[in-house]
């Protein structure tokens, strides 16, 4: 089946440490994306990739890092400069696709960091 | 991008239907509006897109006013499993490569009352 993997689905870590995040999608898409959701909030973007070896800041990028060595995977590292890094962090992916057309992403079920 | 505005909650009827408004008083030309909806900490899941006629797919339907300020979603027969959080979101249509941010807001909580 083809889908979004994220793991591990909850996460726990003390403060300071940094912790790094798993992303995978066998969806083929070019496009990569790291959202934060805190309770009762939308969805904010951290980090995007349009393609391998390429990312891009979103409106929280701020204490956070992230790769995309591989077109299936970009995973992302909370470092230690993030101030408030309890959170749900969620995962998603695109194809581009030809011009006109939407965007429809796809998530992953998420992961929920508790930072103690 | 537009911003939207939606009731931060509304409470259905199993079985009856859910009507969910939006309103995209800015919206432009080009500017399509999406649906999305997140059930309690899962991921979001996309429903329905349409830019100006109304759009109709397995899950829902899409209702747009002719001068395009507002949108209603509906689902024609709620079921329990339909609460979730439903976001409406206005974004450019893609331009051939580029990669469009979805820029979700508080959304709007449906409770499925049985």
């Amino acid at each position: 089946d083809g889908g979004i993997t994220q793991s591990p689905k909850y996460l726990f870590r003390k403060e300071g440490q940094n912790v790094t995040l798993s992303c995978e999608q066998n969806l083929n898409h070019d496009a990569m994306y790291w959202y934060r959701q805190d309770p009762g909030q939308g969805l904010r973007l951290i980090y995007y990739s349009q393609i391998v070896n390429d990312f891009q800041k979103g409106d929280i990028a701020e204490g956070y890092s992230v790769s995309r060595e591989k077109k299936e995977s970009f995973p992302l590292t909370v470092t230690s400069a993030q101030k408030n890094p309890t959170a749900f962090y969620l995962c998603a992916s695109s194809n581009p696709g030809l011009a006109g057309s939407y965007n429809e992403q796809f998530f992953g079920p998420g992961t929920r960091l508790t930072v103690l | 991008d537009a911003k939207t505005t939606q009731p931060t909650s509304m409470d259905c009827a199993e079985g009856r239907a859910a009507n969910l408004p939006c309103n995209h008083s800015t919206i432009s030309g080009n500017e399509y509006v999406y649906w999305y909806r997140q059930i309690h900490s899962q991921g979001p899941q996309y429903i329905i897109h349409g830019l100006k006629n109304n759009e109709t797919n397995e899950m829902a339907s899409l209702i747009i006013t002719e001068d395009r300020k507002s949108s209603t979603l509906i689902l024609p027969h709620a079921t329990l499993r339909d609460t979730a959080v439903y976001y409406c979101i206005v974004r450019v249509a893609n331009y051939g490569g580029a990669t469009n941010k979805l820029i979700f807001g508080t959304g709007t909580l449906l409770a499925v009352q049985p």
